[in-house]
């Protein structure tokens, strides 16, 4: 079956620097993608989202950027603070209800 | 806001027994979705309700059932538990996207 999978299972970063978690699907025909942030003992959390249509899109400190080329995704976080230590998904859906699920990059910020 | 709440948060059962896993949201949403997440895993779908009245399978069905009550509530059933369905259950609910979820039921089946 067609997944969505992460580069890199573990992430470590510096206080302050930029992170950048990258993400490879294989479904040609999702046209949604999502990242979630899932911190210790608690469910998933929006972060940010793109369709398609789109290649970049920006929210407070985070960016995703989507190449349909090469089937790649990616999350820019902006600043890291030691609160974004979690865990990140991306996951993708073609149809609006089925969402699939990468098996997630842990990130830990370093004081 | 309470969004999405799950009972119970911990469970641990008996091979063999049954049980409920219970799921309300009050964002007003049309779909709810039972996911399960195991370790160093992402979240697989189980079964999801587009709307009220309605119920499909997921990626992983097998040994589940669902039952939406109304708007509010999805409920997860495990008939007979088996120990390859220890795991952490997450119930969510959305509008179309983004889903929105619960904190989860850790459930342990011994």
């Amino acid at each position: 079956g067609e997944s969505v999978g992460l580069h890199l299972p573990t992430l470590s970063v510096q206080e302050g620097d930029n992170s950048i978690i990258n993400c490879a699907y294989s479904n040609s025909a999702s046209d949604y993608f999502i990242w979630y942030k899932q911190e210790s003992g608690k469910g998933p959390q929006f972060i940010i989202d793109i369709r398609s249509n789109m290649d970049k899109r920006q929210g407070q400190r985070v960016t995703v950027l989507l190449n349909k080329t090469v089937k790649h995704l990616s999350l820019q976080i902006a600043a890291t603070q030691p609160g974004d230590s979690a865990v990140y998904f991306c996951a993708e859906t073609s149809n609006d209800y089925k969402l699939s699920f990468g098996a997630g990059t842990t990130v830990t910020v370093r004081a | 806001n309470a969004g999405v709440t799950q009972t119970p948060k911990f469970q641990v059962l008996k091979t063999g027994q049954s049980m409920t896993l219970q799921c309300a949201q009050d964002m007003n949403h049309n779909s709810m979705y039972w996911y399960r997440q195991d370790p160093g895993m992402g979240l697989r779908l189980i079964y999801y309700s587009a709307s009220e009245g309605t119920t499909d399978k997921g990626e992983v069905p097998n040994g589940y059932n669902v039952s939406r009550l109304n708007k509010r509530e999805f409920s997860l059933r495990l008939e007979s538990a088996a120990p390859s369905q220890t795991s952490v259950y997450f119930c969510a609910s959305s509008r179309q996207q983004p889903q929105h979820f619960g904190d989860g039921t850790r459930l342990s089946i011994l």
